[in-house]
């Protein structure tokens, strides 16, 4: 089983559509819990972390964290052609000092 | 401001030779870097964590003599990967982590290293 599992996709949702991403995650140790979005032949770029269980918002986007389900979340608000993207979600244990990555989603906003 | 470099972007060479790739962090010093390999259409995988200054931890299953990494300044990691082989062929990103006080987690990629063993 892989500690981190995130459907590959591809979602293609319409312009201004709210695009609905997750993860669930096997190990309860996990603390940290990131999503990434990377672009075509591009290194990730850091969108939103959180630590604990709950929601954070940060513009068109929010974060959600069940720890009870081992179960992660990405809200994207009013899509734009530009988050065209994939998006990984990743998880960290400080005792571990790495990121775990799940396989990321392709995801396609249409005009 | 945490920018990191890769140089080359893209490069092609021959099967058995030995290619070099560099990785920058070119505003902040990098204590920790790490390198991942992305197969097409798949997620990051973990390779190497490298501390300057030491020699790097290699994950599970990746051979430390065909991928070797120095970490010889604050600033600067390499990778080369050794007598490549056309199963070598992936996109290699770099990692660099902010220095010790800053989140654990955080870590700030670069663009990415395309090589195609011919």
């Amino acid at each position: 089983q892989k500690e981190v599992e995130q459907d590959p996709g591809p979602l293609s949702v319409p312009e201004g559509a709210i695009v609905s991403l997750n993860c669930t995650y096997s190990n309860s140790a996990f603390q940290y819990f990131m999503w990434y979005r990377q672009y075509s032949r591009k290194g990730p770029e850091l969108l939103m972390y959180t630590y604990s269980s709950g929601n954070k918002e940060d513009g068109r986007f929010t974060a959600q964290v069940d720890k009870s389900s081992k179960y992660i979340s990405l809200f994207i608000r009013d899509s734009q052609p530009s988050d065209s993207a994939t998006y990984l979600c990743a998880v960290f244990k400080a005792a571990g000092n790495k990121l775990t990555f799940g396989g990321g989603t392709r995801v396609l906003v249409k005009p | 401001g945490a920018v990191v470099s890769q140089h080359p972007s893209w490069v092609i060479c021959k099967s058995g030779t030995s290619v070099k790739i560099e990785c920058r962090s070119l505003d902040f010093q990098a204590t920790t870097m790490f390198w991942y390999r992305q197969f097409p259409k798949q997620s990051l995988m973990l390779m190497a964590t490298s501390n300057e200054g030491s020699k790097a931890t290699y994950e599970q299953g990746v051979e430390k003599d065909k991928f070797l990494i120095n970490h010889a300044s604050l600033t600067l990691s390499t990778l080369t990967v050794t007598s490549a082989h056309p199963e070598d062929s992936s996109f290699y990103i770099c990692s660099a982590a902010l220095p010790a006080g800053g989140p654990p987690y955080e870590q700030y990629f670069g663009p990415g290293t395309r090589l195609t063993v011919t």
